[in-house]
């Protein structure tokens, strides 16, 4: 068990939809980091946060986006999703914005039909 | 951009060791970091390295050549639970922050 939190475990939801998925990072970690996992694509880095700002951004589409809040919880939010976005994503954090380790949470599976 | 390769799978018995190569291209350099993860888990740190050499983490290994752009990953006294997906991962000068970069990861499969 990393200490990082995600939640929900399964979503299952229709093309055109909206969702959050929401990560607690480990205590003490300021740093969040999100990436999406699939068969086709391999494990791709979408954005971090570091202290509630935005420090590194990947491939991230334009209909998803993230925050980081005061709390130092961050969501991400998947909009007009399509076929294509079914995957497993996982947030992952870390104490600093460059420490070398990265702790991973159990992900959570998305599957749109 | 960066891209790495890195074998798709691997088969090796109980007891052995095995290595897992991984070679990268990058615009820029940090250091290389290797993931493990086991089926239907989330990715677990293992090591990283910053300079030439080898760094030793109990059963496991990880040596770096920045000359070669190539770094592999040494398991030591296999055991079953190690069969698993395995990730090298760069972090190169152009990001701002912590973003890596990930191979498409090799499958280990231990047989007794």
């Amino acid at each position: 068990d990393s200490g990082v939190t995600q939640t929900p475990k399964h979503l299952i939801t229709a093309t055109g939809q909206r969702v959050t998925l929401r990560c607690s990072p480990r205590s003490g970690d300021l740093s969040v980091y999100w990436y999406q996992q699939s068969l086709d694509q391999g494990l791709q880095f979408l954005i971090q946060y570091y202290n509630g700002e935005e420090r590194a951004k990947g491939n991230i589409l334009e209909r998803f986006s993230a925050q980081q809040f005061p709390d130092l919880h961050s969501e991400l939010n998947l909009s007009s999703l399509e076929l294509g976005d079914s995957a497993l994503y996982f947030c992952a954090s870390s104490a600093s914005a460059t420490d070398v380790a990265q702790y991973f949470g159990p992900g959570t599976r998305l599957l749109v039909l | 951009g960066q891209s790495l390769e890195q074998p798709s799978e691997v088969t090796a018995v109980e007891g052995a060791i095995v290595q897992i190569n991984c070679t990268y291209q990058t615009s820029g350099f940090y250091g290389l970091s290797w993931y493990q993860q086991h089926d239907g888990g989330a990715p677990t740190f293992l090591s990283y390295n910053a300079l030439d050499g080898l760094e030793e983490t109990g059963r496991f290994s990880s040596f770096l050549s920045r000359s070669d752009s190539y770094g592999y990953l040494l398991l030591q006294e296999l055991q079953m639970k190690d069969s698993a997906s395995y990730f090298c991962a760069v972090r190169d000068r152009g990001n701002a922050g912590n973003m890596l970069t990930f191979g498409g990861g090799t499958r280990l499969m231990v047989k007794p």
